[in-house]
C-alpha cells in the first residue's frame, strides 16, 4: 500500500497567516492527490483535486502543488472558518489511502 | 443538485452485520462510481472501497476484503455497503462519496451514518 505522510500533525497560526501543509507519498504517484477539509460533525469537503486544481466553489486562498512524492496544501491567509483537520488522499492506486490528517487551530 | 442521502444510525452487537445505504440523486448514476470512507472516533479518514455505478465492479481495501460487500441498485440509484462480523473497532461514521473521473475525485458526500458496535 502507498503510505501518505502528512506534516505537521497539528499547527496553530494566527488569522491572516500563510499556512502550509505537506504530504509525502511512499512512492511516486504523479499528481494523483486530492485534499479535503474535515470539520467535526460534517462530511469531508473537497478542496483540491489532481494536486493543484481548485474545486468549484472553494475559496481561492486554498491552493495545492506538487508532483511525484511531495505535495503541498497552502492557505494564503488563514480565516477563522478554516479551523478544521485537513487530509490528503492518493488515488494513484487502490487502496486509495489518506494521510493521517493535519489539525489547524487559531 | 447532487445529493447523497444515507440511512440512519445503527447499533449492532459484535459479530453481527450492518448494511448502510446511500441514495443518489441529481446526476447520472451510471456515469460515476461511489467510494465508501469511514472515520472512527478520534481517528482519521479511512478508505473502504469503491463500486462502479455503471456495472457494479468493485475494489475493496485489503483490510476489509472478505468482510465487506458493496452493491448498487441502478433502478433506485442506491448504493449499499454491508460489513459483516462486526468488531468493537468498526464503530465509526461511514460516508459514501461520489467518485469522479480518472483522479477518483470524491466531490460530493453523504451526511454520514454512525455505526456503533456494542454489547
Amino acid at each position: 500500500d502507498i503510505q501518505m505522510t502528512q506534516s505537521p500533525s497539528s499547527l496553530s497560526a494566527s488569522v491572516g497567516d500563510r499556512v502550509t501543509i505537506t504530504c509525502r507519498a511512499s512512492q511516486s504517484i504523479s499528481n494523483y492527490v486530492n485534499w479535503f477539509q474535515k470539520k467535526p460533525g460534517k462530511a469531508p469537503k473537497l478542496l483540491i483535486y489532481a494536486a493543484s486544481n481548485l474545486q468549484s466553489g472553494v475559496r481561492s486562498r486554498f491552493s495545492g502543488s506538487g508532483s511525484g512524492t511531495d505535495f503541498t496544501l497552502t492557505i494564503s491567509s488563514l480565516q477563522p472558518e478554516d479551523i478544521a483537520t485537513y487530509y490528503c488522499q492518493q488515488t494513484y492506486t487502490a487502496p486509495r489511502t489518506f494521510g493521517q490528517g493535519t489539525r489547524v487551530e487559531i | 443538485q447532487v445529493q447523497l442521502v444515507q440511512s440512519g444510525a445503527e447499533v449492532k452487537e459484535p459479530g453481527a452485520s450492518v448494511k448502510v445505504s446511500c441514495k443518489a440523486s441529481g446526476y447520472s448514476f451510471a456515469n460515476y462510481g461511489l467510494s465508501w470512507v469511514r472515520q472512527a472516533p478520534g481517528q482519521g479518514l479511512e478508505w473502504l472501497g469503491w463500486i462502479s455505478g455503471y456495472n457494479g465492479n468493485t475494489i475493496y481495501g485489503q483490510r476489509y476484503r472478505g468482510r465487506v460487500t458493496m452493491t448498487t441498485d441502478t433502478s433506485t440509484t442506491t448504493a449499499n455497503m454491508e460489513l459483516r462480523s462486526l468488531r468493537f473497532d468498526d464503530t465509526a461514521i461511514y460516508f459514501c462519496a461520489r467518485d469522479s473521473g480518472i483522479y477518483h475525485v470524491l466531490d460530493n458526500w453523504g451526511q454520514g451514518t454512525l455505526v456503533t458496535v456494542s454489547s
